[in-house]
């Protein structure tokens, strides 16, 4: 089955506690992306992969980093979460831009 | 600057009504493409249609239909004959440009929640 696969679905963590939230796409899409979604805020762009080893930065990429390795995985790594870091996350992926963009099942990370 | 507004927080319905929800967006590109995803309870996002900016065709699929108007800058979802399995929030949104030139970024609306009741 075709499918952006995340893990964990929930993860709670302390502050300072680094931690690194999976991606795998089974499809051979080249464009990867993260986003974040806040209440009352919808969903925003974190990072974005055009293909192997080419990332750039979204709208709200402070506090966050990728890797883009190989073409099936695009894991987003906190480094030193903060509370302000709680919130779902959804990883998406395309053949290429602008086509139907598919989601994973998304990630509720909360950081006390 | 690019922005999609979704006017409706909530909408509730009973089964078997039409409901509309509305989604206004603005860009200055030429080149554009919109879209319509549902996220249920259970919390993932279901990709439901994608329109590009050179395509005015309304489309139907099912008990779902789109209305794109570029004149108006709308591009709004009709469910028609709502059942309660459509409760869930809605969320339009834009991406622009083509290849070269886009970072693939889908600026969304803020979502309008839709409930049914039986």
């Amino acid at each position: 089955e075709a499918q952006v696969t995340q893990n964990p679905r929930y993860l709670i963590t302390v502050t300072g506690k680094k931690l690194t939230v999976t991606c795998s796409q089974n499809m051979n899409h080249e464009y990867m992306s993260w986003y974040r979604q806040d209440p009352g805020l919808g969903l925003r762009q974190i990072y974005y992969s055009m293909n192997v080893e080419v990332t750039d930065k979204g709208d709200v990429p402070e506090g966050y980093k990728v890797s883009r390795k190989e073409k099936r995985n695009f894991p987003l790594i906190l480094e030193s979460p903060s509370p302000n870091q709680t919130s779902l996350y959804f990883c998406a992926s395309s053949p290429i831009l602008n086509v139907d963009y598919t989601f994973g099942s998304g990630t509720r990370l909360t950081v006390v | 600057a690019q922005k999609v507004t979704q006017a409706q927080t909530e909408i509730s319905v009973v089964e078997k009504e039409d409901v509309t929800l509305d989604c206004v967006y603005e860009t200055r590109d030429t080149t554009y493409y919109l879209f319509w995803y549902k996220q249920p309870p259970s919390g993932e996002l279901v990709f439901l249609i994608r329109r590009n900016s050179f395509d005015e065709q309304n489309e139907i699929s099912g008990r779902y239909s789109w209305n794109f108007q570029k004149s108006t800058s709308s591009f709004n979802f009709t469910i028609t004959a709502s059942q309660v399995v459509d409760s869930a929030v809605y969320f339009c949104a834009l991406s622009e440009g083509d290849y070269g030139g886009s970072q693939g970024n889908l600026i969304f609306g803020k979502g309008t929640k839709l409930s049914v009741k039986p």
